[in-house]
Order: structure tokens, then C-alpha cells, then sequence
């Protein structure tokens, strides 16, 4: 079965780090780009970074910009999220996505379960 | 505030039929861009329902179909299920924001 699989989240303080993993298994991993997508509690779904297949083009939500860093590890089929310096409002469940091989921003087919991030004040 | 704006809520009977709107504007649907549809049951992950406006992946039941037109776009569920009471969010591309992929703020849809 295609799958992702996030780990990484947990309880950190505000101006902490913390680095996202998403394990992918059972497709090509190096042809898709990836996004991670985040949920605050209660709300709805905030795109947060997106990245190519290969790694060489990056873009991320005005709100996590200069602090969050997206990253893949395609020998591992891996997709990473480095956070830092983060705020109270970061609080959110955080899911991997992959883009459909199709038109230009084409849509999310695959998700992970989430992974959630608290960050005390 | 969402650049995709849905109504926060809906409702229908079983068997009913509902709509669900998203409306844009020229820096996103009405620039040509695709849109695609998710629905979210309680306590899981999104789930890809509906992509590029019409197309629905496989597993899906043609009970959901999408639409697009103008800056706009709608989400049409028929034959209403108990089981269909969730959140569905639109999401699309946006030329204005650095990002570019921006989502609606989300519906949630409650079966009478």
C-alpha cells in the first residue's frame, strides 16, 4: 500500500526546534514533489512548504518563512521539516503530502496520518 | 481569512442532494487555476476527493462530483450518506502569495 508516515512531533518550548520526518513507501518517492500541510486545533487545513523532486526548488507560507525548512533525503524516501524559532500559534497537527504526477499544481493524492506539534508558552 | 472562501457549514437529509461553494478570485480559479477537493471525517487525515475541478480518483463514489466555473467552484454531493458528515475543503494555486497553494477555510457538512 502507498504510504506516508510522519514522526518527529512532540511538546516543545516557544524559540525550540524540532525536525519532521516522513517516511514514504511504495511508490517513487524521487518523482513526486512534497508539501507538508498543517492543522491547528479546531481549524482547518494551512499549506506550509512545498518542495521539488529533486530537492532543488523551495517555497514556503508567509507565516514560516525563514524559520521552517523543507528537505528530502530521496536515497531514503524521506521528506523532512526542520522548525525553528517556534511560536505558540505553530501548535498544529502536521501532515506530509504528495502531489499527483499530472498538471502543474496538481492535487494532494496521498497523506499522511499527521503527526502533532505543541509549543508551550 | 481564507484566500478560498466556503461556507462554514451545510446541511441535508439523507437522499438529499447538497452543494458546497468555493469562491476565489483572479489571482487563483478565475486565473485558469485548477481546484481540487478534500474531505475530512472526524479525527483522520484529508482524503483526496475530487481533482483538477472534475475528476474524482479511484474509490470515490459518483455521488461527489466537482465543478468550475469563473472565479468559482462547487462540490456536489447527491444521495446524501450518514456516513458522507465531515469537513470538505477546496484548495487551489494562488499567483498573489509567495506560497501558492492556498486552501478554504472549510465546510462542515452535517447529515440531517
Amino acid at each position: 500500500e502507498v504510504q506516508l508516515v510522519e514522526s518527529g512531533g512532540g511538546l516543545v518550548q516557544r524559540g525550540g526546534s524540532l525536525r519532521l520526518s516522513c517516511a514514504a513507501s511504495r511508490f517513487t518517492f524521487s518523482s513526486h514533489w512534497m508539501h507538508w500541510v498543517r492543522q491547528s486545533p479546531g481549524k482547518g487545513l494551512v499549506w506550509v512548504s512545498r518542495i521539488t523532486s529533486d530537492g532543488s526548488s523551495t517555497k514556503y507560507a508567509d507565516s514560516v518563512k525563514g524559520r521552517f525548512t523543507i528537505s528530502r533525503d530521496n536515497a531514503k524516501n524521506t521528506l523532512f521539516l526542520q522548525m525553528n524559532s517556534l511560536r505558540a500559534e505553530d501548535t498544529a497537527v502536521y501532515y506530509c503530502a504528495r502531489e499527483r504526477l499530472g498538471a502543474a499544481a496538481d492535487a494532494f493524492d496521498i497523506w499522511g496520518q499527521g503527526t502533532m506539534v505543541t509549543v508551550s508558552s | 481569512q481564507s484566500v478560498l472562501t466556503q461556507p462554514p457549514s451545510v446541511s441535508g437529509a439523507p437522499g438529499q442532494r447538497v452543494t458546497i461553494s468555493c469562491t476565489g478570485s483572479s489571482s487563483n480559479i478565475g486565473a485558469g487555476y485548477d481546484v481540487h477537493w478534500y474531505q475530512q471525517l472526524p479525527g483522520t487525515a484529508p482524503k483526496l476527493l475530487i481533482y483538477i475541478n472534475t475528476n474524482r480518483p479511484s474509490g470515490v463514489p459518483d455521488r461527489f462530483s466537482g465543478s468550475k466555473s469563473g472565479t468559482s467552484a462547487s462540490l456536489a454531493i447527491t444521495g446524501l450518506q450518514a456516513e458522507d458528515e465531515a469537513d470538505y475543503y477546496c484548495q487551489s494555486y494562488d499567483t498573489s502569495l509567495s506560497g501558492s497553494r492556498v486552501f478554504g477555510g472549510g465546510t462542515k457538512l452535517t447529515v440531517l
